[in-house]
């Protein structure tokens, strides 16, 4: 079943092509950034984090920029697969702030 | 697997009842926060506890209340349901005191349903 709404942003990607999820976040003080994935009827799974002293940061097959500039925050997913589909979330906050979530970017992967 | 766990996966009850959801933090991790997830409102931050304390509080109704027990596990209670509460409440657990700078990790949640 669907664990979260239904109106969210949609990006399809072809099976094998690069995925670009893009973030804006408003709080300029926030310094830490992680980015969610969560799958039909289960938790957000952590993929990768980053801190404001950094501005790129790579994983396996994923990298995450950060602009502190215009607060914009990507996650890159190389050579996406149907595994990959899932509803993408960046979160962040700063000192001890809870962390704050987005809506939220569902990937479709279409084989 | 994410090494929490929650319990149970599914909640069916009428709205004025009270219930009670647990979770497990992962092997070693003293913090644990409950969020809720609905359609319209996203993940949304409850409440925080670190070592059986209170840390930190978000947007949780005075009808719901949470502890932590000794053995780090947490309870999330929720009374005088309604309509409304209906949602996926999630808890997430990590190894620091705050949450800043720290990655949490999910468990699977569980699935209110008030009728």
């Amino acid at each position: 079943g669907e664990s979260v709404g239904l109106h969210l942003p949609t990006l399809s990607v072809q099976e094998g092509d690069n995925s670009i999820i893009n973030c804006a976040y408003s709080n300029s003080a926030s310094d830490y950034f992680i980015w969610y994935k969560q799958e039909s009827g289960k938790g957000p799974q952590f993929i990768i984090d980053i801190r404001s002293n950094m501005d790129k940061r790579q994983g396996q097959r994923v990298t995450v920029l950060l602009n502190k500039t215009v607060k914009h925050l990507s996650l890159q997913i190389a050579a996406t697969q149907p595994g990959d589909s899932a509803v993408y979330f960046c979160a962040e906050n700063s000192g001890n702030t809870p962390l704050v979530f987005g809506k939220g970017t569902r990937l479709s992967v279409i084989a | 697997d994410s090494g929490v766990t929650q319990t149970p996966k599914h909640l069916i009850t009428a709205t004025g009842q009270r219930v009670t959801l647990r979770c497990s933090p992962r092997s070693g991790d003293l913090s644990v926060y409950w969020y809720q997830q609905s359609l319209d409102q996203g993940l949304q931050f409850l409440i925080q506890y670190y070592n059986g304390e209170e840390r930190a509080k978000g947007n949780i109704l005075e009808r719901f209340s949470a502890q932590q027990f000794p053995d780090l596990h947490s309870e999330l209670n929720l009374s005088s349901l309604e309509l409304g509460d209906s949602a996926l409440y999630f808890c997430a657990s990590s190894s620091t005191p705050t949450s800043g700078g720290a990655s949490q990790y999910f468990g699977p949640g569980t699935r209110l349903l008030v009728l």
